[in-house]
């Protein structure tokens, strides 16, 4: 079976300082990857998505890039971390192609607080 | 644009009560259509989804949904809930024939259950 696995879950980070988020996936090949951002009452924005490696579409202008650098590797990062930049992050997966590929499975999220 | 609609922001149910959880959209289209569900402290995971076919969907946890195409609607249902339904419930949309990343997540339901 499929499993996707992120982290770090929490993350303190101060002002200025750099993010590394990664995620990955195991139990399928070539998946859709996903990173959304989750706010209290407002749903979930979708940030970046990846269609392949290095392949990278990004849903939102933001102080934030993602990469791809394996086929089941998905990594958001920053530079500098701004306190906006405060959230609840979720990797994501869905099938390439075929019978299910419409659905989206999430990871256990990761917390950050800029401070 | 299309959009997701989650009437309800927060419902408090007694034990036993039945459930009923609204949810429309706004896209006059082939949908595929899904009920997501956070419990506390944890990440998203699938309830149920609809892509075709029969209109009235079984999910897990005893949670359906019905279809209604002339409504734009997919509200979830339970017959009697438990304490341990107590979570966030997310409704989300795929319009058309879309990849997963054009899917539109409703802004959620709290679902509070009393002992």
């Amino acid at each position: 079976s499929q499993t996707i696995h992120q982290w770090p879950a929490t993350l303190v980070q101060p002002v200025g300082s750099p993010l590394s988020l990664e995620c990955t996936v195991e139990g399928t090949s070539n998946p859709n990857l996903y990173w959304y951002r989750q706010a209290a009452g407002r749903g979930l924005q979708l940030l970046f998505y990846s269609v392949g490696i290095g392949q990278i579409s990004s849903e939102v202008p933001q102080n934030l890039s993602a990469s791809r650098p394996q086929d089941r590797q998905f990594i958001l990062s920053s530079k500098k971390l701004l306190l906006s930049d405060s959230g609840f992050y979720l990797c994501a997966w869905s099938r390439g192609q075929g019978a299910g590929g419409n659905t989206i499975y999430f990871g256990e999220g990761s917390w950050l607080t800029v401070v | 644009a299309q959009s997701v609609s989650q009437h309800n922001h927060h419902v408090i149910l007694s034990e036993a009560a039945s459930l009923e959880l609204g949810c429309n959209y706004s896209y006059g289209g082939t949908v595929n259509l899904f009920w997501y569900v956070q419990y506390p402290g944890q990440h998203l995971q699938l309830l149920l989804k609809y892509f075709s076919g029969d209109p009235l969907v079984k999910g897990i946890k005893g949670f359906e949904a019905e279809f209604i195409k002339s409504k734009f609607s997919f509200n979830l249902r339970k017959p009697s809930v438990q304490w341990s339904d107590t979570a966030e419930y997310f409704c989300a949309v795929i319009p058309g024939y879309s990849s997963a990343s054009k899917i539109i997540f409703g802004s959620g339901t709290r679902l509070s259950i009393r002992p």
